[in-house]
């Protein structure tokens, strides 16, 4: 069946843009991450949502990035004011339950000039 | 200390020789443990679960030494196919959920 679809799979801006990034999950997955991982680096958590609960935000680094899932499926990170340092890919994972059971999109590559 | 450490790497290994690579993790709550590879440019897959001592499947292994809060990935005969990166998670049990705690990744070179 599909997999976790990302869009855009690349993004280019300038700083000071607002970007979305969108992220369809698998089908039936009630839980659904955000990552970023800068070049090198590993997976930094950004946000979870599970279900009907109220997300957990706690790896947002600042009040410019915010994240919403509609209907349980769809979600979109938005970056406000977009930085340079905000350059790097981020990543979407969602999972029926249990971290063995997780799979990631291919990721948003986002380059901000 | 990061919540999940790992080997530094890179590591660069002809093929079939054996290679392997140590994860520390910092909450001993923690239960269950996975190797996730990462290709170049591509979102990270799952390799391996962990969840008591250790773990085989093929030419992988994996342990786990509570006492030390280590997990350890061995490859042996190693393949061209292997270069990648290997991440090591350890999830934290918090709020209902797991969250997944990746490390920064080892990155392996298996070169002919």
């Amino acid at each position: 069946g599909a997999g976790v679809s990302q869009s855009p799979s690349n993004k280019v801006t300038e700083k000071g843009k607002d970007v979305e990034l969108r992220c369809d999950p698998i089908s039936g997955h009630t839980a659904l991450y955000w990552y970023r991982q800068s070049l090198g680096q590993g997976l930094e958590f950004l946000i979870y949502f599970q279900g009907n609960s109220a997300p957990d935000k706690s790896g947002l680094p600042s009040d410019r990035f915010s994240a919403e899932r509609t209907g349980g499926s769809v979600s979109t990170l938005t970056i406000q004011r977009t930085q340079q340092e905000d350059s790097a890919v981020y990543l979407c994972a969602s999972s029926s339950g249990g971290a063995g059971r997780t799979s990631f999109g291919a990721g948003t590559r986002l380059s901000v000039l | 200390r990061k919540e999940v450490e790992q080997d530094p790497g890179p590591f660069n290994v002809p093929e079939g020789a054996t290679v392997a690579f140590n994860c520390t993790y910092s909450n001993s709550a923690s239960q269950s443990f996975f190797w996730y590879r990462q290709d170049c440019r591509k979102e990270p897959k799952l390799l391996m679960s962990v969840y008591s001592s250790g773990n085989e499947d093929g030419r992988f292994t994996a342990q786990l030494n509570r006492a030390s809060q280590y997990i350890s990935l061995l490859i042996r005969d190693s393949k061209l196919s292997d270069s990648a990166t290997y991440l090591c998670v350890a999830p934290l049990f918090s709020g209902g959920y797991n969250k997944l705690i990746f490390g920064a990744g080892t990155r392996l070179a298996v070169h002919p």
